[in-house]
């Protein structure tokens, strides 16, 4: 049973647009959750959280939105760069603990 | 401070081998993990440790035992390898609750 789930396995944007890549949950106690980007060949690195006392969280080009009542938090990037073509994993946490509950990921190629 | 780090980056084992994935931190986290990843599967969870001597297990423990005698080491070892086990083994740590810092993986295929 996939609690986090990204339904977009893949998304294909122009350069200097905007992309959006959701990810939903079905726990009601993630009260944290993470954004982690993966190039080939390299493992995830950590880009952007928010915990769930916000609804909003804002570092350079990346924003993540959080949707309590939906269940449902997005990650955008604007404006979106060749260097931005990844794999981009949502993951969620409960409480103090400290294992992450990952989603599938979603493919973001940003086209030149 | 060369974070986490894992060798080897690549083997090739035949069915029935054992060996161990060696993964190491600098940073002074007491949380550390163990992730497999396969094609259209994610990141899945093997085994972790909150502090030395103290592991649990993930989601697919099988095949796989670890052990923390110190906080910077963190070795994975297959006992007897199986074709099942081929896929890419990424190492993590964390300090804080939810950020890991993952090293650069191992990929291990078994024939």
């Amino acid at each position: 049973d996939q609690q986090v789930k990204q339904n977009s396995p893949s998304l294909s944007v122009q350069e200097g647009r905007i992309s959006i890549l959701n990810c939903d949950y079905t726990n009601s106690m993630f009260d944290y959750f993470l954004w982690y980007k993966k190039y080939p060949a390299e493992g995830p690195t950590f880009l952007i959280s928010i915990s769930s006392i916000k609804d909003k969280n804002e570092d350079g080009r990346f924003t993540v939105f959080l949707n309590k009542s939906a269940k449902h938090l997005s990650l955008h990037i604007v404006p979106s760069q060749p260097g931005d073509s990844a794999v981009y994993f949502c993951a969620a946490v409960a409480g103090n603990n400290r294992k992450l509950i990952w989603g599938l990921g979603t493919s973001l190629a940003v086209n030149p | 401070n060369a974070g986490v780090t894992q060798t080897p980056k690549f083997q090739v084992l035949k069915t029935g081998q054992s060996m161990t994935l060696q993964c190491a931190q600098d940073m002074n986290h007491e949380y550390m993990s163990w992730y497999r990843q396969d094609p259209g599967m994610g990141l899945r969870l093997i085994h972790y440790s909150v502090g030395a001597g103290i592991t649990d297990q993930g989601e697919v423990p099988n095949g796989y035992n670890v052990s923390r005698s110190t906080t910077e080491d963190f070795p994975l070892r297959l006992l007897s390898a199986a074709p099942s086990q081929t896929s890419v083994y990424f190492c993590a740590s964390s300090l804080n609750r939810g950020i890991q810092y993952f090293g650069p993986g191992t990929r291990l295929l078994v024939l």
